[in-house]
Protein backbone atom coordinates (compact mmCIF):
# COMPACT_ATOMS: atom_id res chain seq x y z
CA UNK A 1 0.00 0.00 0.00
CA UNK A 2 1.26 3.00 -1.11
CA UNK A 3 1.19 5.93 1.79
CA UNK A 4 2.06 9.74 0.61
CA UNK A 5 2.76 12.14 3.26
CA UNK A 6 3.24 16.23 2.48
CA UNK A 7 4.63 18.73 4.04
CA UNK A 8 2.91 21.20 5.45
CA UNK A 9 0.56 24.76 4.13
CA UNK A 10 2.86 27.93 3.15
CA UNK A 11 2.34 31.34 2.99
CA UNK A 12 4.45 33.30 0.40
CA UNK A 13 4.69 36.56 -0.91
CA UNK A 14 3.84 37.27 -4.82
CA UNK A 15 6.79 36.68 -6.98
CA UNK A 16 8.63 34.38 -4.14
CA UNK A 17 8.49 30.46 -4.93
CA UNK A 18 7.27 27.26 -2.72
CA UNK A 19 8.93 23.77 -2.56
CA UNK A 20 6.34 20.91 -1.27
CA UNK A 21 7.53 17.90 -0.63
CA UNK A 22 5.72 14.23 -0.72
CA UNK A 23 7.45 11.84 1.36
CA UNK A 24 7.31 7.89 0.06
CA UNK A 25 6.25 4.91 2.13
CA UNK A 26 5.40 1.37 1.58
CA UNK A 27 7.03 1.47 -1.95
CA UNK A 28 10.45 2.83 -3.01
CA UNK A 29 10.34 6.30 -5.14
CA UNK A 30 11.74 4.41 -8.14
CA UNK A 31 8.84 2.11 -7.97
CA UNK A 32 6.45 4.58 -8.70
CA UNK A 33 5.63 7.17 -11.11
CA UNK A 34 4.54 10.35 -9.10
CA UNK A 35 2.74 13.49 -10.39
CA UNK A 36 1.31 16.81 -9.38
CA UNK A 37 -2.26 17.75 -9.50
CA UNK A 38 -3.49 21.36 -8.06
CA UNK A 39 -6.87 22.89 -7.02
CA UNK A 40 -7.71 26.31 -6.07
CA UNK A 41 -10.41 27.11 -3.75
CA UNK A 42 -13.61 25.83 -5.11
CA UNK A 43 -12.37 25.00 -8.78
CA UNK A 44 -11.70 21.70 -10.09
CA UNK A 45 -8.85 19.15 -10.36
CA UNK A 46 -5.70 20.50 -12.64
CA UNK A 47 -3.23 17.93 -13.47
CA UNK A 48 0.53 20.16 -13.10
CA UNK A 49 2.92 16.84 -14.46
CA UNK A 50 4.85 14.01 -13.47
CA UNK A 51 7.52 11.61 -14.42
CA UNK A 52 7.29 9.23 -17.41
CA UNK A 53 8.99 6.11 -16.94
CA UNK A 54 9.02 5.32 -20.74
CA UNK A 55 10.73 8.29 -21.41
CA UNK A 56 12.58 8.51 -18.09
CA UNK A 57 11.93 12.26 -17.75
CA UNK A 58 9.26 14.57 -16.02
CA UNK A 59 6.61 15.83 -18.69
CA UNK A 60 4.92 19.07 -17.55
CA UNK A 61 1.37 20.69 -18.32
CA UNK A 62 2.19 23.65 -21.03
CA UNK A 63 0.55 25.78 -18.35
CA UNK A 64 3.37 25.34 -15.57
CA UNK A 65 6.10 25.07 -18.14
CA UNK A 66 9.24 26.98 -17.02
CA UNK A 67 7.87 27.95 -14.11
CA UNK A 68 7.71 24.86 -12.35
CA UNK A 69 10.28 22.05 -11.56
CA UNK A 70 9.44 18.54 -10.53
CA UNK A 71 12.34 16.50 -8.58
CA UNK A 72 13.01 13.76 -7.06
CA UNK A 73 15.55 12.43 -4.10
CA UNK A 74 15.60 8.75 -4.21
CA UNK A 75 18.20 8.33 -1.25
CA UNK A 76 14.69 9.20 0.78
CA UNK A 77 11.85 8.53 -1.31
CA UNK A 78 10.95 12.15 -0.67
CA UNK A 79 9.49 13.83 -4.57
CA UNK A 80 9.41 17.57 -4.69
CA UNK A 81 7.32 20.27 -6.65
CA UNK A 82 8.78 23.88 -6.80
CA UNK A 83 6.58 26.96 -8.36
CA UNK A 84 8.81 30.12 -8.72
CA UNK A 85 7.28 33.65 -9.56
CA UNK A 86 4.18 32.87 -7.53
CA UNK A 87 0.84 35.11 -7.98
CA UNK A 88 -2.78 35.24 -5.95
CA UNK A 89 -3.68 32.43 -8.93
CA UNK A 90 -1.27 30.07 -7.66
CA UNK A 91 -3.21 30.30 -4.51
CA UNK A 92 -4.40 25.93 -4.30
CA UNK A 93 -4.13 23.25 -2.52
CA UNK A 94 -0.91 20.81 -4.29
CA UNK A 95 -1.32 17.20 -4.28
CA UNK A 96 1.32 14.27 -5.35
CA UNK A 97 -0.42 11.14 -6.75
CA UNK A 98 0.91 8.30 -7.74
CA UNK A 99 0.40 7.52 -11.35
CA UNK A 100 -0.24 3.77 -12.23
CA UNK A 101 -1.28 2.59 -16.45
CA UNK A 102 -3.38 6.15 -16.76
CA UNK A 103 -4.63 7.26 -13.15
CA UNK A 104 -4.09 8.31 -9.74
CA UNK A 105 -4.83 5.18 -7.31
CA UNK A 106 -3.05 7.08 -4.09
CA UNK A 107 -2.83 10.88 -3.40
CA UNK A 108 -1.36 12.74 -0.89
CA UNK A 109 -3.24 14.71 2.15
CA UNK A 110 -2.63 17.83 -0.27
CA UNK A 111 -0.70 21.21 0.78
CA UNK A 112 -2.23 24.63 0.74
CA UNK A 113 -0.61 27.14 -0.76
CA UNK A 114 -1.56 30.77 0.14
CA UNK A 115 0.17 33.79 -2.06
CA UNK A 116 -0.46 36.81 -0.29
CA UNK A 117 0.91 39.87 0.02
CA UNK B 1 -5.34 18.62 -26.41
CA UNK B 2 -8.70 16.61 -25.55
CA UNK B 3 -10.95 18.44 -24.12
CA UNK B 4 -13.29 16.29 -21.38
CA UNK B 5 -16.84 17.38 -21.13
CA UNK B 6 -18.69 16.48 -17.92
CA UNK B 7 -22.06 17.50 -17.14
CA UNK B 8 -24.30 18.25 -15.05
CA UNK B 9 -21.94 20.83 -13.23
CA UNK B 10 -24.33 20.10 -9.99
CA UNK B 11 -27.53 18.10 -9.29
CA UNK B 12 -29.65 17.41 -6.18
CA UNK B 13 -30.88 13.81 -5.87
CA UNK B 14 -32.80 11.98 -2.94
CA UNK B 15 -31.38 9.16 -0.95
CA UNK B 16 -31.79 5.87 -2.73
CA UNK B 17 -32.26 7.25 -6.31
CA UNK B 18 -30.36 6.77 -9.13
CA UNK B 19 -27.81 9.43 -10.16
CA UNK B 20 -26.16 9.58 -13.53
CA UNK B 21 -22.77 12.15 -14.45
CA UNK B 22 -21.24 12.32 -18.28
CA UNK B 23 -18.95 12.85 -19.60
CA UNK B 24 -18.07 13.60 -23.24
CA UNK B 25 -14.40 13.53 -24.79
CA UNK B 26 -13.67 16.20 -28.03
CA UNK B 27 -11.98 12.76 -30.01
CA UNK B 28 -12.19 8.78 -29.51
CA UNK B 29 -10.48 7.88 -26.55
CA UNK B 30 -11.58 4.47 -26.68
CA UNK B 31 -12.15 3.06 -22.66
CA UNK B 32 -9.11 5.44 -21.26
CA UNK B 33 -11.26 7.31 -18.93
CA UNK B 34 -11.32 7.23 -14.63
CA UNK B 35 -13.76 8.30 -12.21
CA UNK B 36 -13.13 10.32 -8.83
CA UNK B 37 -15.09 10.94 -5.92
CA UNK B 38 -13.94 13.91 -3.88
CA UNK B 39 -15.23 14.51 -0.74
CA UNK B 40 -14.77 18.44 0.93
CA UNK B 41 -11.07 18.98 2.47
CA UNK B 42 -10.10 15.39 1.03
CA UNK B 43 -7.81 13.96 -1.56
CA UNK B 44 -9.53 12.28 -4.58
CA UNK B 45 -10.45 8.62 -4.69
CA UNK B 46 -10.53 6.13 -7.53
CA UNK B 47 -13.49 4.72 -8.08
CA UNK B 48 -13.86 3.29 -11.36
CA UNK B 49 -10.60 2.99 -13.73
CA UNK B 50 -11.09 1.98 -17.78
CA UNK B 51 -14.57 3.39 -18.18
CA UNK B 52 -16.14 0.38 -16.31
CA UNK B 53 -13.75 -1.36 -13.62
CA UNK B 54 -14.91 -0.89 -9.94
CA UNK B 55 -12.10 -0.54 -8.04
CA UNK B 56 -11.00 -2.44 -5.13
CA UNK B 57 -13.45 -2.03 -1.81
CA UNK B 58 -15.77 0.23 -3.99
CA UNK B 59 -19.42 -0.24 -3.23
CA UNK B 60 -20.92 -2.07 -6.24
CA UNK B 61 -23.81 0.59 -6.52
CA UNK B 62 -21.36 2.67 -8.30
CA UNK B 63 -20.99 1.70 -12.13
CA UNK B 64 -19.18 3.53 -15.14
CA UNK B 65 -19.76 2.38 -18.87
CA UNK B 66 -19.40 3.80 -22.54
CA UNK B 67 -16.50 4.13 -24.64
CA UNK B 68 -15.44 6.27 -27.77
CA UNK B 69 -16.56 9.65 -26.91
CA UNK B 70 -19.67 9.30 -24.26
CA UNK B 71 -19.25 7.77 -21.02
CA UNK B 72 -21.78 7.61 -17.92
CA UNK B 73 -21.09 7.35 -14.00
CA UNK B 74 -23.77 6.01 -12.30
CA UNK B 75 -24.62 5.37 -8.66
CA UNK B 76 -27.51 3.06 -8.24
CA UNK B 77 -29.29 4.13 -5.17
CA UNK B 78 -28.26 7.54 -3.86
CA UNK B 79 -26.86 6.86 -0.34
CA UNK B 80 -25.80 10.18 2.23
CA UNK B 81 -22.07 9.32 1.96
CA UNK B 82 -21.80 9.61 -1.49
CA UNK B 83 -22.20 13.61 -1.09
CA UNK B 84 -18.93 14.77 -3.09
CA UNK B 85 -17.88 15.61 -6.18
CA UNK B 86 -16.96 13.68 -8.73
CA UNK B 87 -14.52 14.32 -11.62
CA UNK B 88 -13.61 11.95 -15.08
CA UNK B 89 -10.38 12.00 -15.92
CA UNK B 90 -8.36 11.25 -19.11
CA UNK B 91 -4.91 9.83 -19.97
CA UNK B 92 -2.85 8.82 -23.26
CA UNK B 93 0.37 8.94 -24.24
CA UNK B 94 -0.18 11.22 -26.84
CA UNK B 95 -1.73 13.98 -24.75
CA UNK B 96 -2.00 15.97 -21.37
CA UNK B 97 -3.75 14.57 -18.05
CA UNK B 98 -6.96 16.07 -18.03
CA UNK B 99 -10.44 16.38 -15.76
CA UNK B 100 -13.47 16.76 -16.39
CA UNK B 101 -14.76 20.16 -14.68
CA UNK B 102 -16.37 17.94 -11.63
CA UNK B 103 -20.08 17.38 -10.39
CA UNK B 104 -21.29 18.56 -7.41
CA UNK B 105 -24.03 15.90 -6.20
CA UNK B 106 -25.92 17.29 -3.25
CA UNK B 107 -29.23 15.14 -1.17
Amino acid sequence: QVQLVQSGAEVKKPGASVKVSCKVSGYTLTELSMHWVRQAPGKGLEWMGGFDPEDGETIYAQKFQGRVTMTEDTSTDTAYMEVSSLTSEDTAVYYCAEFYRSYFPSWGQGTLVTVSS
Amino acid sequence: DIQMTQSPSSLSASVGHRVTITCQASQDISNYLNWYQQKPGKAPKVLISDASNLETGVPSRFSGSGSGTDFTFTISSLQPEDIATYYCQHYDNLHPITFGQGTRLEI
